[in-house]
């Protein structure tokens, strides 16, 4: 089956660019999501295929996805952006796949 | 984009069953794919199954396969997910999920229902 694999933790200091990766076999021919869930909240889509950002998100969100890695980049992180991130897609059996979750803590 | 509300969570004796129900209101419900998407306290995402739109699609997760069934009645803009022989593994939220299509990202989020199976 699928895997993606994503850091369990990043840490960024305030102002700064955050990065979390998102690891899988050839992700880079696959679309992928990412969403938001901040502590005791339900998850909120932050990128939808690869790059594209929902109404309502935050320019300083951006996405990447090429070969084996996604890349989620937060520019000038700021304290509202703490909060676990998931990747998703779909695999070939049309089942959906969530990385394990990355905690960014902005300090 | 709409409202999602979850029911029928509680807990609930392993190898019984649990029929979980979705309201959804504010969107064309039958324009859209829907999923139901769990999370174990404190723990991660994952997806458990996805309907299409006409109901004639559904793909399950191979850890509920055989168990869960998911279905939808598009004249009262209901999702619902039936799960069986209920283990102490299914212990967890559960989210039903609007797709913005057909296995596409999920842009609408219901606020959950928590599902635990303990003796």
């Amino acid at each position: 089956s699928y895997e993606l694999t994503q850091p369990l933790s990043v840490s960024v200091a305030l102002g700064q660019t955050a990065r979390i990766t998102c690891g899988g076999n050839n992700i880079g021919s696959k679309s992928v999501h990412w969403y938001q869930q901040k502590s005791g909240q339900v998850p909120v889509l932050v990128i939808y295929r690869d790059f594209n950002r929902p109404s309502g998100i935050p320019e300083r969100f951006s996405g990447s996805n090429s070969g084996n890695t996604a890349t989620l980049t937060i520019s000038r992180a700021q304290v509202e952006d703490e909060a676990d991130y998931y990747c998703q897609v779909w695999d070939s059996s049309a089942r959906g796949v969530f990385g394990g979750g990355t905690k960014l803590t902005v300090l | 984009e709409g409202h999602l509300v979850e029911s029928g969570g509680g807990l609930v004796r392993p190898g019984r069953s649990l029929r979980l129900s979705c309201a959804a209101s504010g969107f064309t419900f039958d324009d859209h794919a829907m999923h139901w998407v769990r999370q174990a306290p404190g723990k991660g995402l994952e997806w458990v199954s996805g309907i299409s739109w006409n109901s004639g699609r559904a793909d399950y997760a191979d850890s509920v396969k055989g168990r869960f069934n998911i279905s939808r009645d598009n004249s009262k803009n209901f999702l619902y997910l039936q799960m069986n022989n209920l283990t102490t593994e299914d212990t967890a939220f559960y989210y039903c999920a609007k797709d913005s299509g057909l296995w596409q990202q999920l842009v609408l989020w219901g606020q959950g229902t928590l599902v635990t199976v303990s003796s």
